[in-house]
């Protein structure tokens, strides 16, 4: 298996505009978590997703974030509009329901918001 | 609600030393204890959990981690580091049962391996 794929690996936006991150999760998986890391309030969970339907949104800061899961397959996760102190690197992870812990983590995306 | 306190931020050592890496959670809960290692531009990699059981549990990489209740402690060590070591180390701790899906991770330790 290829892992969790996320994509872009880097995205540099002006301030404004609307950013949309991507995650593909391992296959047969039934979690996806979304996560932010900042070096000030280190690895957050954003929100979860069970069998592609959102459970706990909590974490979600602002109603500028969205997260959308259409299939098993595929997640998003959308800013708009974007703002500096978005900078982050944003993982995306999953995990079977059964072992909710082990959690696998794709590379992140390298968010810079200028 | 949980936390995680790692206590040293970065820890430098000399390849082929011993390591002893620190955490200390609080929970008013039973809780599950992990281990998870970031290396230099890749996601985090579970390297090894206590759920129930022995105290001492082995990861990949020659890792191990003690579970001291009394303590609340769950530190993680090797006992010869190796060059390829070098990343930062995430102390993890979730609620058993349903809730165990929720990770509370600590702010990170960054473990420099000197030649």
């Amino acid at each position: 298996d290829a892992g969790v794929i996320q994509s872009p690996r880097h995205e540099v936006t002006e301030m404004g505009q609307e950013v949309t991150l991507r995650c593909k999760p391992i296959s047969g998986h039934d979690y996806l978590f979304w996560y932010r890391q900042t070096m000030m309030r280190g690895l957050e969970l954003l929100i979860y997703f069970n069998n592609n339907v959102p459970i706990d949104d909590s974490g979600m800061p602002e109603d500028r974030f969205s997260a959308k899961m259409p299939n098993a397959s595929f997640s998003t996760l959308k800013i708009q509009p974007s703002e500096p102190r978005d900078s982050a690197v944003y993982f995306c992870a999953s995990s079977f329901i059964d072992r909710a812990y082990e959690q696998y983590f794709g590379p992140g995306t390298r968010l810079t918001v200028t | 609600a949980q936390s995680v306190t790692q206590l040293d931020s970065q820890v430098p050592v000399f390849e082929e030393a011993p390591v002893e890496l620190r955490c200390n959670y609080s929970s008013s809960v039973s809780v599950y204890l992990f281990w998870y290692v970031q290396y230099p531009n890749q996601g985090l990699q579970l390297l090894l959990k206590y759920l129930s059981g022995s105290t001492l549990v082995k990861g990949i990489n020659g890792f191990e981690a003690e579970f001291n209740k009394s303590q609340t402690s769950f530190h993680l060590r090797k006992p010869s580091v190796h060059i390829s070591d070098t990343a930062e180390y995430f102390c993890a701790v979730s609620q058993t049962g349903a809730g165990s899906y929720q990770l509370t991770f600590g702010k990170g330790t960054k473990l420099s391996v000197i030649p």
